[in-house]
């Protein structure tokens, strides 16, 4: 079966544009998390999208924000784009509570310069 | 809050040898502990997972082992090879659920041949 895709897999941008970014599940996962990796502060949890209703939200700021589709693929935006927002920003998908793990997508590299 | 601490940051085997990552978690409601495994440039894998009503699971060459007791988990990996080398992440379910994770900031391994 398809893997969880994420597009697009390379993206540059300048400080105070805004950007959104799109995973699209593992066909019948209807949860999507997103994390934002950086070599200094590892995995960190963003958001958890459930059946198109937000259910769990890290300690990330109100320019941080996402969706969920009737579909389950589900879309972050990052508004006011700062330097430090430079990532790896990866979604995963699970069957959420079925004894499932997590799959992770290939991600989604942002540049802010 | 929440957190997952993983000891070492890195580690270096020779070929052959053992390896073992050890993890500590402060959630006592914690029930799901998976192990993620990255390449460089690639995106996290699932190896190995263990649910809180197992003390231990393997599979193959990995094996991970569970004290809820004292909230720590560990990573075995026995007779390392070359492709074992990469960072290695492990994580805990928060508040119980299976949909949201906390990681562990990752420990290198390089395997030595």
């Amino acid at each position: 079966k398809a893997g969880v895709t994420q597009t697009p897999r390379y993206l540059i941008k300048t400080r105070g544009q805004q950007v959104t970014l799109s995973c699209s599940p593992i066909s019948g996962h209807r949860s999507v998390s997103w994390y934002q990796q950086t070599p200094g502060q590892g995995l960190q949890f963003l958001f958890e999208y459930f059946s198109e209703t937000q259910r769990n939200k890290g300690n990330f700021p109100g320019r941080f924000s996402g969706r969920q589709f009737s579909n389950s693929r589900s879309e972050m935006n990052v508004s006011t784009l700062e330097l430090g927002d430079s990532a790896l920003y990866l979604c995963a998908s699970s069957l959420a509570g079925r004894g499932d793990g997590y799959t992770f997508g290939s991600g989604t590299r942002l540049t802010v310069v | 809050g929440e957190n997952v601490e993983q000891h070492p940051s890195t580690l270096s085997v020779q070929e052959g040898d053992s390896a073992v990552i050890k993890c500590t978690y402060s959630d006592s409601a914690s029930n799901y502990f998976p192990w993620y495994k990255q390449e460089l440039g690639k995106r996290p894998q699932l190896i190995i997972d263990i649910r809180s009503n197992v003390g231990e699971k393997k599979d193959q060459r990995i094996a991970v082992t569970l004290n809820k007791t004292a909230k720590h988990f560990s990573l075995h990996i026995t007779e390392t090879q070359p492709e074992d080398s990469a960072v290695y992440f492990c994580a805990a379910s928060i508040g119980g659920s299976q949909g949201n994770l906390i990681f562990g900031k990752g420990t290198k391994l390089s395997v030595k041949p």
